[in-house]
């Protein structure tokens, strides 16, 4: 069964340090998602991306967070400088319509 | 813009019992998503729901869609420790918000 993969599966950061996180979605899904996942709580939606074009990154902190999918494929989640409130599980999800979405195992971020 | 509401936000129940979580809005639902998180794990599809008053089985789990399509439930009948997890409702409206869920526990 085809997979959303990201890497890397968990990554300590000390505040104010730079961080990315990397997805690559399941071939032939233009759609591609990045929530933020806190612990006891819903995914939260970050950004959305059709193909390479964002469609939705209402709730993204752009003063320290960006995102890009430049050749519509693969994508790139920066933090810049990392909080400690940043502390979550990041996860990517991709699809083909609306009908359910395929999520990649996530990256756990701990921020000290 | 739109939430939903999921009640209770813990269940623990007996192994072999039934039981039933909400999914709850005030506005109108175009459709509704349910995902399953196992501990430690990645939110995964379990159904979609479109149509008013749509029930849909998997096995021992039942999914409703509300008449006026405000509300949607999970019902599981004869709880396993493979139900073991959280359990989150999710709206679409071009994009999909999600509920805090319902972590499930089991006594075996």
């Amino acid at each position: 069964e085809a997979e959303v993969a990201q890497s890397p599966r968990y990554k300590i950061t000390e505040k104010s340090q730079a961080v990315a996180f990397w997805c690559d979605p399941i071939s032939g899904h233009a759609t591609l998602y990045w929530y933020r996942q806190i612990l006891g709580q819903g995914p939260e939606l970050l950004v959305q991306f059709q193909d390479e074009s964002v469609v939705d990154d209402s709730q993204l902190p752009k003063d320290r967070f960006s995102a890009e999918r430049l050749k519509g494929v693969d994508s790139t989640l920066k933090i810049q400088p990392a909080e400690l409130g940043d502390s979550a599980m990041y996860l990517c999800a991709s699809s083909l319509n609306d009908y359910g979405y395929t999520f990649g195992s996530g990256t756990r971020l701990t921020v000290v | 813009g739109q939430q939903v509401m999921q009640i209770p936000q813990y269940q623990h129940v007996q192994e072999g019992e039934d039981f039933t979580t909400y999914c709850n809005s005030s506005t109108t639902l175009s459709n509704i998503q349910w995902y399953k998180q196992r501990p430690g794990g990645h939110p995964v599809f379990l159904i979609q729901l479109v149509k008013s008053g749509e029930v849909k089985k998997q096995k021992r789990l039942t999914f409703q869609f509300g008449e006026a399509k405000k509300n949607s439930s999970l019902h599981i009948t004869a709880t396993q420790t493979t139900d073991v997890g959280t359990y989150f409702c999710a709206q679409y409206d071009y994009k999909l918000s999600f509920g805090a869920g319902t972590t499930v526990t089991v006594r075996a």
